[in-house]
C-alpha cells in the first residue's frame, strides 16, 4: 500500500495566521491527492481534489498544490471555523489511504 | 441535496455482530462508488469495504476481510455494512462516503455524519 506521512500532527495558530500541512507519498503518485476537514460529530467535507482543486463551495483561503510524492494544503488567514483536523487522501490506485490527519488548535 | 444518514452503531462484545445502514437521499447509490470509511479514536482514517457502480464486487480491506460484507438496497436506495467477528480494533466512528470522478480523479465528495461501533465485553 502507498503510505501517506502527514506533517505535523498537530498546529497551534492564532486567527488571521496563514498555515501549512504537508503529505508525502511513499512512491510517485503524480496529482492524485485529495484533502478532507473533519471536525468532531459532523460530516467530513472534501476540501481540494487532485491536489489542488476547490471543491465547489470551499473558500479560496483553502489552496493545495503538489505533485510526485510532496503535496502541501494551505490554509490563508484562518477563521474561527477553521479549526479542525484535516487529512491527505491518495487515489493513485484502488487501495485507496489517508495521512495520520494534523490537528489544527488555537494558540 | 445529496444526504447520508448512518444508522445501526453501538456496543457489541468481542465476537459479536452489527449491522449498520446507510440511507441515502438526492443521488442513487447503485450509480456511485460507495464506501464505508472509518476512524478508531486517536487515529487515522481507513477505508474498509466498497463497492463500485452497477454490479462491481465488493472490495474489503485485509483488516475486515471475512468478517464484513458490504451491500446495497437498490429499492431503499442505501449501503450497508454487516460487521460479524467484531474485535476490539474495530471500535470506531464509521462513516458511509459516496466516491465521484471528475477529470480522471477520484475523490470523496459526501460523507454521513457517522456512526459509533463500540467493541467491549
Amino acid at each position: 500500500d502507498i503510505q501517506m506521512t502527514q506533517s505535523p500532527s498537530s498546529l497551534s495558530a492564532s486567527v488571521g495566521d496563514t498555515v501549512t500541512i504537508t503529505c508525502r507519498a511513499s512512491q510517485t503518485i503524480n496529482s492524485n491527492v485529495n484533502w478532507y476537514q473533519l471536525k468532531p460529530g459532523k460530516a467530513p467535507k472534501l476540501l481540494i481534489y487532485a491536489a489542488y482543486i476547490l471543491q465547489s463551495g470551499v473558500p479560496s483561503r483553502f489552496s493545495g498544490s503538489g505533485s510526485g510524492t510532496d503535496f502541501t494544503l494551505t490554509i490563508s488567514s484562518l477563521q474561527l471555523e477553521d479549526f479542525a483536523t484535516y487529512f491527505c487522501q491518495q487515489c493513485y490506485n484502488m487501495r485507496y489511504t489517508f495521512g495520520q490527519g494534523t490537528k489544527l488548535e488555537i494558540k | 441535496q445529496v444526504q447520508l444518514v448512518e444508522s445501526g452503531g453501538g456496543l457489541d462484545k468481542p465476537g459479536g455482530s452489527l449491522r449498520l445502514s446507510c440511507a441515502a437521499s438526492g443521488f442513487i447509490v447503485s450509480e456511485y462508488y460507495m464506501t464505508w470509511i472509518r476512524q478508531a479514536p486517536g487515529k487515522g482514517l481507513e477505508e474498509v469495504a466498497h463497492i463500485n457502480s452497477g454490479s462491481s464486487s465488493p472490495n474489503y480491506a485485509d483488516s475486515v476481510k471475512g468478517r464484513f460484507t458490504i451491500s446495497r438496497d437498490n429499492a431503499k436506495n442505501s449501503l450497508n455494512l454487516q460487521l460479524n467477528s467484531l474485535r476490539a480494533e474495530d471500535a470506531a466512528v464509521y462513516y458511509c462516503v459516496r466516491g465521484n470522478y471528475r477529470y480522471s480523479m477520484h475523490f470523496f465528495d459526501y460523507w454521513g455524519q457517522g456512526t459509533l461501533v463500540t467493541v467491549s465485553s
